[in-house]
């Protein structure tokens, strides 16, 4: 039963256009989502998050959505450079003391110079 | 400044064979530890959490555990490896002092090999 999903398993963008990473999620119960940015053979690194009372938080090229009624979350970064490329994951905080993350499955974006 | 260190960064082993992957802490006390594995293309699975010492949940039965006898230290381990339990194995922690908004800081990993 997977509560965070990433149905778009890659993306290939030009340098300088936008790129919009989805995730979708089916429960309720998150009181944080989070997108982090992971390369291979290294540990994810913590890119931007989204309390879940917001609907948008911009950092710098980065902005996420959330839109609660839909249960979706999406990362735009504008403009795509060429050392974005990674894999991105989306990620759900539990409401409790746990602190658990919940992860998607990762979109491996490339942009393209 | 508060770092974590994950160690091997790599290893191969032989089905059958025990395992152990440690993880420390350094510059925060008693943080919540995390144990996530990440399967050949597939996503970052939590396997065990630890909210303190002596107290791990575990979120997914599988051949593995997991052990925290002091307060900045995480233990993985198996007594005897399968095939399935490859991967890419990641420690991350959370202070209680730390942003709710700035969720875990992760270790680099260790790469395990089944053979």
């Amino acid at each position: 039963d997977q509560q965070v999903k990433q149905n778009s398993p890659s993306l290939s963008v030009q340098e300088g256009r936008i790129s919009i990473l989805n995730c979708d999620y089916t429960n309720s119960m998150f009181d944080y989502f989070l997108w982090y940015k992971k390369y291979p053979a290294e540990g994810p690194t913590f890119l931007i998050s989204i309390s879940s009372i917001k609907d948008k938080n911009e950092d710098g090229r980065f902005t996420v959505f959330l839109n609660k009624s839909a249960k979706h979350l999406s990362l735009h970064i504008v403009p795509s450079q060429p050392g974005d490329s990674a894999v991105y994951f989306c990620a759900a905080r539990t409401m409790d003391s746990s602190y658990k993350l919940i992860f998607g499955s990762g979109t491996r974006l490339l942009v393209r110079p | 400044s508060q770092t974590i260190h994950q160690w091997p960064a790599t290893l191969v082993q032989p089905v059958g064979s025990p395992l152990s992957l440690e993880c420390t802490v350094e510059g925060t006390s008693n943080p919540n530890l995390y144990w996530y594995r990440q399967a050949a293309g597939r996503g970052l699975q939590l396997l065990f959490y630890s909210v303190g010492i002596g107290q791990i949940s575990s979120e997914v039965p599988q051949n593995l555990s997991a052990s925290r006898p002091q307060d900045r230290q995480f233990i993985l381990s198996s007594k005897k490896l399968l095939l399935s339990d490859s991967g890419f194995y990641l420690c991350a922690w959370k202070s209680g002092g730390t942003p709710a908004n700035y969720g875990y800081t992760f270790g680099s990993g260790t790469r395990l090999t089944v053979v």
